[in-house]
This record gives structure tokens, C-alpha cells and sequence, in this order.
């Protein structure tokens, strides 16, 4: 158990919709990081969050955003939703920026 | 552009021998990288990682070795076991700074397979 935790674990929504992915980092983690691995691909950046404020930005559509809030825990926004975005979601939470980063067991994303 | 690869897609090794997982990369500013470990329905867990200021770092029975004039770094597994059988990423990370924060880039993984 790597103390990150994710909520839900898997969601099936439609084309079009909205849904949001939850991530509680390690106790006394500032830093939370969020990644999408798509089939049979290597886990991709979208974003990372420290202690509240927006640190770097990956690969991630306009119309996914994210946040971070005041007890530390972080939200993936997902918008209008494709076929294309079913994908496992994973956040990663770290002391600081740098370093090792431990992993929550994920969210599975299915849009029909 | 592929900046981390794991060119193997997959690994069979016996019980007991030595599996060997590799990964190159391309970007000359990297200068940290992990192994990470993972099972189906789990996230990946942290296993090594390697400075590039070292060329080994050994855990037990897991050793990586950075190759920087190759950019190649590799994970060896001795004795292998059938609980190693698992998805092995290989990331990498520029040096924090203002405009690095550690973000991490992934490699598309190798599935190794320990036969009892």
C-alpha cells in the first residue's frame, strides 16, 4: 500500500460526458502528479500540482483541468469525453518536486 | 518523440537466473532514473532508482546500471522469482529547476515472465 489513494476505481460513462477522478496523496506529501496510461502504452504526464499551485503541465487536453485543494488532495476534471480518453489515470504524490513518487492503484476511465 | 524506450516488450526467464531489463533514452538532460514495478490492478511500485552521477546502484537482488556515454541504463534481477513476474517501466527526470519539477517520463514497459 502506497498511501496514494483514488477514487473510484472505475468509472463507465459516455461520449460527451464529465467526470471527475479524486487522488489523496501520502501524508505530508506536497506534490501530486497525474498520469494517463492508454492501452499497451507507458504512463503519460497530464499534470503536477504543489502544495496548491499548478508546477508543470504535460501532455494534457483543454479539456481535462485539475486542482489542488487546501488539504492537499487533487481532482481530475475530464470534459466532453471521447472514446479516445478510456485510459487507467493514475496520480503519484512525492515530498517535494523530484524524487522518487509513489503511486495510487489508479482509476480505470471506460467511455462508450 | 519517444524520449525514454524499452525496446523488449516482454521477458521470459527460468526461476533462478538473471533477467535483464534494459531502456535507452535520448535526452542528455536526464539525470535521474527509476524502475518501477507493476502488477495488473495495482499502480506501479517504486523498486531503484540510479543518480546519474552513479553508474550502480544495487537493492538486494535488484542492480541498476546507468551507461550515460550510451544513455542506456539496465535492471538486473538475481535471482529471479516467480513473484517478479510483473510490468517493469522504466522513467527518467531532469535535474529539478524551475522549469523541471521532477515530472517523470515513462518508457512503455516490459513484461517479464518468471517460469517456476
Amino acid at each position: 500500500d502506497s498511501g496514494v489513494t483514488q477514487t473510484p476505481k472505475h468509472l463507465i460513462t459516455a461520449t460527451g460526458q464529465r467526470v471527475t477522478l479524486r487522488c489523496s496523496p501520502r501524508s505530508g506529501d506536497l506534490s501530486v502528479y497525474w498520469y494517463q496510461q492508454s492501452l499497451d502504452q507507458g504512463l503519460q504526464f497530464l499534470i503536477q500540482y504543489y502544495n496548491g499551485e499548478e508546477r508543470a503541465k504535460g501532455n494534457i487536453l483543454e479539456r481535462f483541468s485539475a486542482q489542488q485543494f487546501p488539504d492537499l488532495h487533487s481532482e481530475l476534471n475530464l470534459s466532453s469525453l471521447e472514446l479516445g480518453d478510456s485510459a487507467l489515470y493514475f496520480c503519484a504524490s512525492s515530498v517535494v518536486d523530484g524524487g522518487e513518487q509513489f503511486f495510487g492503484p489508479g482509476t480505470r476511465l471506460t467511455v462508450l | 518523440d519517444q524520449q525514454v524506450k524499452q525496446n523488449s516488450p516482454s521477458l521470459s526467464v527460468q526461476e533462478g537466473r538473471i533477467s535483464i531489463l534494459n531502456c535507452d533514452y535520448t535526452n542528455s538532460m536526464f539525470d535521474y532514473f527509476l524502475w518501477y514495478k507493476k502488477y495488473p490492478a495495482e499502480g506501479p511500485t517504486f523498486l531503484i532508482s540510479i543518480s546519474s552521477i552513479k553508474d550502480k546502484n544495487e537493492d538486494g537482488r535488484f542492480t541498476v546500471f546507468l551507461n550515460k556515454s550510451a544513455k542506456h541504463l539496465s535492471l538486473h534481477i538475481v535471482p529471479s522469482q516467480p513473484g517478479d513476474s510483473a510490468v517493469y517501466f522504466c522513467a527518467a527526470s531532469e535535474s529539478f529547476s524551475s522549469s523541471n519539477t521532477g515530472k517523470l517520463i515513462f518508457g512503455q514497459g516490459t513484461t517479464l515472465q518468471v517460469k517456476p
